[in-house]
Order: C-alpha cells, then structure tokens, then sequence
C-alpha cells in the first residue's frame, strides 16, 4: 500500500547508545518531515527537508540530526540518547503546500 | 511567529450526542489552510477534514463538519452523532501556503466518548 513506512515501532536504548530512524515513502512527495509527539505538547517538528538534497531545523532540533538519501528516505539520527529523548517520532510527507500530511505509523523510543 | 491553541485537553459526550472542540490561532497571513487530525489509540495521525481560509464555505466530511470564523480565528470541529470509534486525541493543524511552510499543531484534545 502506498503511504510512508517508519522503522522500527518500538526501541529501547541506554543513554549514550546512538540509532537511525528510517522512513521511506512511495508517493512521489517532495517535502518529508520528523516530528517528535509529547504528553500535553502536541506535535513539535525536528526537521524537515522542502526537496531532495534539503534539509532545514525546524523546533526542536537539539540532539538530532537527519540526512534526506534520496526523494523516497528521510532518516533521523540521535548520536547520543539522552532520556529527554524518551519520545514518539513521527515522520510525514506532503505533496506540496497547502495540503495535509500523510503519516508514517510512529516509533516508540525510551532512553533509560 | 504563528500558533495554535486547544483549550480543551479533555472531553467527554455521551455516545449519538453532539460535541465541538474548540481552536483558535493566530497569524498575519490571509491565506492560509486548517486542520484537524484525529489519533486514535493505535497512534496513527488521520486527516479528518481540511480548511481553505480563502473559502467561506464550512468544510464538511460525514458526520465532521467545521465552524470556520476567518476574522475571530477560530476553528472549532463538530462531530454529530458521536460514536465509539471517534474516542480519540484530536489535533488542530495550521500551514501557511509557501512552499516550505510547515504545519504547526496545537496540543490536543483528547475525546472521550461514553456508552
């Protein structure tokens, strides 16, 4: 089915390990984005990236980092997990302005 | 800097009855569009309906419909006939039209609905 797919659902990590979260998406879109979602904070972006080869931090980039592969991959690194980073990420993809988002189906991360 | 506000973090309506969740926002921009996403427990954010601020017209989508006041700000969703399956967080949205513009989300609503 075409949509954005998120990996993994669910990770555990000890502070200082550092992961990648993959997304890919099979719908052409040229803007993807990391959110990061928070009781009582809604969603808060991470960073984006407008076009391939782009990438822009959006507000709360501290601790991260991302690298836009290719048209279809949007990847987010954490080097070094802090617990303030115990957190549900969401990534998403939009056609163009003015349009909603499709989401990938979120990953779960603890840092103990 | 544009922004989003929920005053409700919680609701409850009793199932088949009616229930609005309030939002407002500000911006400087006269174009501009809105939404409302709705996260079930299952964690996946779904686009409920959408907003053109340069059409006066409410949007409406089956039993979800939107109260759009462009000069208040405002932009509260109505869910009639309330079911079970719309227990939910609900999330306003908000996204200017350039090209990068991101779009910026209130903190939630979280939707109870009683049998």
């Amino acid at each position: 089915n075409a949509g954005v797919t998120q990996t993994p659902k669910f990770q555990v990590l000890k502070t200082g390990q550092s992961m990648t979260l993959q997304c890919a998406q099979d719908m052409n879109h040229n803007s993807m984005y990391w959110y990061r979602q928070d009781p009582g904070m809604g969603l808060r972006l991470i960073y984006y990236s407008a076009s391939e080869g782009t990438t822009d931090k959006g507000e709360v980039p501290n601790g991260y980092n991302v690298s836009r592969l290719n048209k279809r991959e949007f990847s987010l690194r954490l080097e070094s997990a802090a617990p303030s980073q115990t957190s549900v990420y969401f990534c998403a993809s939009s056609e163009r302005s003015g349009y909603g988002y499709t989401f990938g189906s979120g990953t779960r991360l603890t840092v103990v | 800097a544009q922004t989003v506000t929920q005053s409700q973090p919680e609701m409850s309506v009793q199932e088949a009855e009616t229930v609005t969740l309030s939002c407002t926002y500000d911006t400087s921009e006269s174009d501009y569009y809105l939404f409302w996403y709705k996260q079930p427990p299952s964690r996946q954010m779904i686009l409920v309906i959408r907003q053109e601020a340069y059409k006066q017209q409410n949007a409406t989508e089956n039993r979800f419909s939107v109260n759009f006041q462009k000069a208040a700000k405002s932009f509260s969703l109505k869910i009639s006939d309330s079911q079970l399956g719309d227990a939910a967080m609900y999330f306003c949205a908000y996204r200017a039209p350039n090209r990068d513009d991101k779009i910026i989300f209130g903190k939630g609503t979280r939707l109870h609905i009683l049998p």
